[in-house]
């Protein structure tokens, strides 16, 4: 157990559909960053959040969203889910410092 | 902008061989550098990092890397391989300046240990 907790593990959904990850960080971690993984396109920065304010944003669709709320854990909302958005989506926190993430075990979402 | 290349998307190895995965990059300030490790169906864990002093890093599992300047690498070696060591690994370097360390992370390299 790396201590970031990520759910659900797995979600299967529809075209058109709504899912919403869930990412609590490691006790004591105010950053959270999102990862989409896929076969073609590899590990990809989707957004960081420090304390609750977003700090940076990679490749994220108009249609992804995320927050970080006052406890620290973080949501990613996912609209208008296209069968390409099926991948693995982790979550990873880290500390102040830059001595590494700790990732969750990730959420694998098909689109069908 | 950063980026990571991974040579070989996949080594095979006999068990007890050294194992050599190669990772270059491309980073115009200070990088810090990064190893991870994916088996199958999980996240991914720190093998070890590379910040700054040091040149020589090592970590877990018999794990070490060289960051050598001059030549923008940052090799992942293991004196001698292991069945548990079959994995997907991971260079990934991320940017000393910018206030948030997103890192950029290689196209992996899947090892597969023969026995």
């Amino acid at each position: 157990d790396s201590g970031v907790t990520q759910t659900p593990k797995h979600l299967i959904t529809a075209t058109g559909q709504r899912v919403t990850l869930r990412c609590s960080p490691r006790s004591g971690d105010l950053s959270v960053y999102w990862y989409q993984q896929s076969l073609d396109q590899g590990l990809q920065f989707l957004i960081h959040y420090y304390n609750g304010e977003e700090r940076a944003k990679g490749n994220i669709l108009e249609r992804f969203s995320a927050q970080q709320f006052p406890d620290l854990h973080s949501e990613l909302n996912l609209s208008s889910l296209e069968l390409g958005d099926s991948a693995l989506y982790f979550c990873a926190s880290s500390g102040t410092a830059n001595y590494g993430y700790t990732f969750g075990s990730g959420t694998r979402l098909t689109v069908v | 902008a950063q980026s990571v290349t991974q040579l070989g998307s996949h080594v095979s190895v006999s068990e007890g061989a050294l194992v050599l995965l190669r990772c270059n990059y491309s980073s115009s300030v200070p990088p810090y550098l990064f190893w991870y490790v994916q088996y199958p169906n999980q996240g991914l864990q720190l093998l070890l990092k590379y910040t700054t002093g040091a040149t020589l890093v090592k970590g877990i599992n018999g794990f070490e890397a060289e960051f050598k300047k001059s030549e923008t690498s940052f090799h992942l070696t293991k004196p001698s391989a292991h069945m548990s060591d079959a994995a997907e690994y991971f260079c990934a370097v991320s940017d000393t300046t910018s206030g948030t360390y997103k890192y950029i992370f290689g196209t992996g390299t899947r090892l597969k240990v023969l026995a």
